[in-house]
């Protein structure tokens, strides 16, 4: 199993940018979740989808954040225009209905 | 200005001794706690899991134990190796009935000492 899958795994832009990560979750996991992580406020949940709806946003920090999930294999985050306060290691994961999460290897996002 | 980060705690055990992490909860209506371990440039890696009907929970070197009156997790390490040097965090969820987020802890650095 190649467990859950991102990309890139870094990447650095200036302010004002589009940044688009992305997921492959895990084969037959139902739910996908995006958290960001950083050493001010730790490891945040921002929204996650259960069957491809989106199920919950509210820790999505504002409108220049979007996430997708147009089928059970791919999602997206995106961020438009980004900003030097939006830099993080950004985490999918993905989980049945049983419940426990799995994590990728994340993405270290750099606002410039 | 200077920023702030969390200062999370730290843990330091000689190699070989037995270790135990704690973690306090808020929400009362949570019923299902995992421990994620998380080493330097990975993601967080599922250690164990206890829902709250019970109080205890052994897996391989771990134990969970959980506290429901007092809201209290924590995590056992048996016989501490040097690969188990990382960050802790517990997280918790709320009844819901499907797989929902997890509220994460603010983490806990373990550090084994040779």
């Amino acid at each position: 199993d190649a467990g859950v899958i991102q990309s890139p795994r870094h990447e650095v832009t200036e302010m004002g940018q589009e940044v688009t990560l992305r997921c492959k979750p895990i084969s037959g996991h139902n739910s996908l979740f995006w958290y960001r992580q950083t050493m001010m406020r730790g490891l945040e949940l921002l929204i996650y989808f259960n069957n491809n709806v989106p199920i919950d946003d509210s820790g999505m920090p504002e409108d220049r954040f979007s996430a997708k999930m147009p089928n059970a294999s791919f999602s997206t985050l995106k961020i438009q225009p980004s900003e030097p306060r939006d830099s993080a290691v950004y985490f999918c994961a993905s989980s049945s209905r049983l419940g426990e999460q799995y994590f990728g290897p994340g993405t270290r996002l750099t606002v410039t | 200005g200077e920023s702030v980060g969390l200062h999370l705690p730290t843990l330091s055990v000689q190699e070989g001794d037995n270790s135990i992490i704690n973690c306090a909860y808020s929400n009362s209506a949570s019923d299902y706690f995992i421990w994620y371990k998380q080493e330097s440039g990975k993601g967080p890696q599922f250690i164990i899991d206890i829902r709250s009907n019970m109080d205890k929970r052994q897996g391989q070197r771990v134990t969970v134990l959980l506290n429901k009156t007092v809201k209290h997790l924590s995590l056992q390490i048996a016989a501490t190796q040097p690969g188990d040097s990382a960050v802790y965090f517990c997280a918790e969820k709320t009844a819901g009935g499907g797989a929902d987020g997890l509220t994460f802890g603010k983490g806990t650095h373990l550090i084994i000492q040779p």
